[in-house]
């Protein structure tokens, strides 16, 4: 079966420095997306992996390991704004987005 | 404008009753989604479309039904809805293409409950 994981729950303290990670298990690999998703809100794009190595965005960055089937999200000078559900998702053989729980980060002053 | 709009916000029916759930676009992709999403649980994909002549089940199909009027309008239907179709529904719009990032965009959402 096709699976995502990430933790449940995060904290951190504003001003930090936190990293989310997310392992998968799917039928073949398109690529790895991270999306943003405030509570009650749409998920918003923020990333995209495709090879291995790190992509970075201004005060967010994100890692890619083909081989070890892993990513991480890393969020820098966290900003109370920051506090919202982080969703990874893979695309797979069949070009379809396949998706964790999502983690929450909280973000505390 | 947003660009992914979706109607009604909220909705409260009861079990039996048919509804649907609407979805237009304005940015002119050609593959639209509609997702569920509970809690403790991803995204879960229960219908996709690549054109108007084209409608594929997704992973949590059974129990709905969609329709492609137009390029831009994807309507989501609950023929007759249960309490366990309580739940968080996104449409979500992509550019066509295999190759390039063509991320989702997503509309604001409907929160659905089903009494």
């Amino acid at each position: 079966g096709q699976n995502i994981d990430q933790p449940t729950e995060m904290t951190a303290t504003e001003g930090a420095i936190v990293q989310i990670n997310c392992t998968y298990q799917t039928s073949g690999f398109n690529g790895l997306f991270w999306y943003q998703q405030h509570a009650g809100e749409a998920p918003t794009f923020l990333s995209y992996n495709v090879l291995d190595g790190l992509e970075e965005k201004g005060r967010f960055s994100s890692f890619l390991s083909r081989s070890k089937g892993y990513s991480y999200l890393l969020l820098k000078e966290l900003q109370m704004k920051d506090s919202a559900s982080y969703l990874c998702a893979v695309k797979d053989s069949n070009y379809q987005l396949i998706w964790g729980a999502g983690t929450k980060l909280i973000i505390k002053p | 404008d947003a660009d992914v709009t979706q109607t009604p916000r909220n909705r409260i029916t009861k079990t039996g009753k048919r509804i649907m759930l609407e979805c237009s676009q304005t940015k002119g992709h050609d593959r639209m989604y509609w997702y569920r999403q509970d809690p403790g649980l991803g995204l879960r994909l229960i219908y996709y479309s690549f054109d108007v002549k084209d409608i594929n089940k997704g992973e949590i199909s059974d129990g709905y039904s969609v329709s492609r009027q137009a390029q831009a309008k994807f309507s989501l239907s609950l023929e007759s809805a249960i309490p366990n179709q309580t739940a968080l529904y996104f449409c979500a719009t992509s550019a066509l293409g295999r190759d390039e990032v063509y991320e989702q965009y997503f509309g604001p959402g409907t929160r659905l409950t089903v009494t």
